[in-house]
């Protein structure tokens, strides 16, 4: 089956300063794969979703980038977060067909002060 | 465009006592409907979906949702709910539009007490 791997698991950082979080996919190969952000009491907001290596579709503007440098590698990134961009920010991803569920990484906790 | 409204921002319903969380939907064409449940500071669980066939969908922990198309709604339910279905539940649809993705309602937090 397949499992999403996020790191870290919580992370506090300064205004001002870069941000890499990191997802990783086993057990399946091609998968789309999606970054949310949820903040609180809030739904889940999609940010990028990519269908391959290199390709990333933007949903919003904002301060944030992905990037796919490998099959099952999605990384979200800033070269300088915001207050706002605090949250709770999910890895998730689709395989084989295209009309599956989605399955969900653990989620990373990110806290800008 | 796609769209997904879950009306009740938050519930509260008494251990044993049924459970309905309502969900409309807006996409032009036949929709893919999805609900997740998320624990406290966890990702999101699958419950069940619907695709096509029959309208009455059974999914895990004994919740069931019904799609029905005139009201463009697919409401979850479950008949007994145990203080372990507390949590934020969120109905989803799926869209294709250039790549396949799934827009999410803003959840309903659901809280059962004694």
């Amino acid at each position: 089956s397949q499992t999403i791997h996020q790191w870290p698991a919580t992370l506090v950082q300064p205004v001002g300063s870069p941000l890499s979080l990191e997802c990783t996919v086993e057990g399946t190969s091609n998968p789309n794969l999606y970054w949310y952000r949820q903040a609180a009491g809030r739904g889940l907001q999609l940010l990028f979703y990519s269908v391959g290596i290199g390709q990333i579709s933007s949903e919003v503007p904002q301060n944030l980038s992905a990037s796919r440098p490998q099959d099952r590698q999605f990384i979200l990134s800033s070269k300088k977060l915001l207050l706002s961009d605090s949250g709770f920010y999910l890895c998730a991803g689709i395989s084989g067909s295209s009309y599956n569920e989605q399955f969900f990484g653990p989620g990373t906790r990110l806290t800008v002060l | 465009a796609q769209s997904v409204t879950q009306p009740d921002i938050h519930i509260t319903v008494s251990e044993g006592a049924s459970l309905e969380l309502r969900c409309n939907y807006s996409y032009g064409a036949t929709p893919y409907l999805f609900w997740y449940v998320q624990s406290p500071g966890q990702g999101l669980q699958l419950l069940l979906k619907y695709f096509s066939g029959d309208t009455l969908v059974q999914g895990i922990k004994g919740f069931e949702a019904e799609f029905k198309r005139s009201q463009s709604s697919f409401n979850l339910r479950k008949p007994s709910v145990h203080w372990s279905d507390a949590a934020e539940y969120f109905c989803a649809v799926g869209a294709v539009t250039g790549g396949f993705k799934t827009i999410f309602g803003a959840g309903t937090r659901l809280f059962v007490k004694a």
